[in-house]
């Protein structure tokens, strides 16, 4: 168990739909990263926050958001939803700002979009 | 994004150590070598990391030339549930895990 939780576990949505996705980091980490695994792209990074703030994007959809609210939970919004954004979404978390520190994953959701 | 090239598959025997190697042959001096692992679908799990010398913890150590343009994993006895998709990762901390298509080991019973 790495401390960091994410609901909920599974989700079936429809093509056009919106949803979210919420991760709970490990106590006292700061940072929260997302990230989408797909079958044809393996595990990418989409975005990191920091202490409530947007440090950093990485292969995130304009269709995507996320934020970091003040007790440091962070939900991921994916709308129009498209067959493609079928994948599992981990979460993970970290001390600092820096990769240096080694990031703790959740379980992760899987999306199902048909 | 690419830094690291790692063999697409290996099978190690129960028991025995299962040596994972990794090439970042451009890895710059302030960039660390992380190494990570997937079983099954769950969310990666960190093992280790380290910039020039040689690292252990209790999963595994962390053998890195001292040119350090290549690395590798050891797990001194692996066991079945070591079975996973293990990950080679150059950072420099101010850049994102770019995580790329690891190493699927299999331990065979």
């Amino acid at each position: 168990d790495s401390g960091v939780t994410q609901t909920p576990k599974h989700l079936i949505t429809a093509t056009g739909q919106r949803v979210t996705l919420r991760c709970s980091p490990r106590s006292g980490d700061l940072s929260v990263y997302w990230y989408q695994q797909s079958l044809d792209q393996g595990l990418q990074f989409l975005i990191q926050y920091y202490n409530g703030e947007e440090r950093a994007k990485g292969n995130i959809l304009e269709r995507f958001s996320a934020q970091q609210f003040p007790d440091l939970h962070s939900e991921l919004n994916l709308s129009s939803l498209e067959l493609g954004d079928s994948a599992l979404y981990f979460c993970a978390s970290s001390l600092t700002i820096s990769t240096y520190n080694e990031q703790f994953f959740g379980p992760g959701t899987r999306l199902t979009v048909l | 994004d690419a830094k690291t090239t790692q063999p697409t598959s290996m099978d190690c025997a129960e028991g025995r150590a299962a040596n994972l190697p990794c090439n970042h042959s451009t890895i710059s001096g302030n960039e660390y070598v992380y190494w990570y692992r997937q079983i099954h679908s769950q969310g990666p799990q960190y093992i280790i990391h380290g910039l020039k010398n040689n690292e252990t913890n209790e999963m595994a150590s962390l053998i890195i030339t001292e040119d350090r343009k290549s690395s590798t994993l050891i797990l001194p006895h692996a066991t079945l549930r070591d079975t996973a998709v293990y990950y080679c990762i150059v950072s420099d901390g101010a850049n994102n895990l770019f995580f790329g298509t690891g190493t699927r080991l299999t331990v065979i019973p």
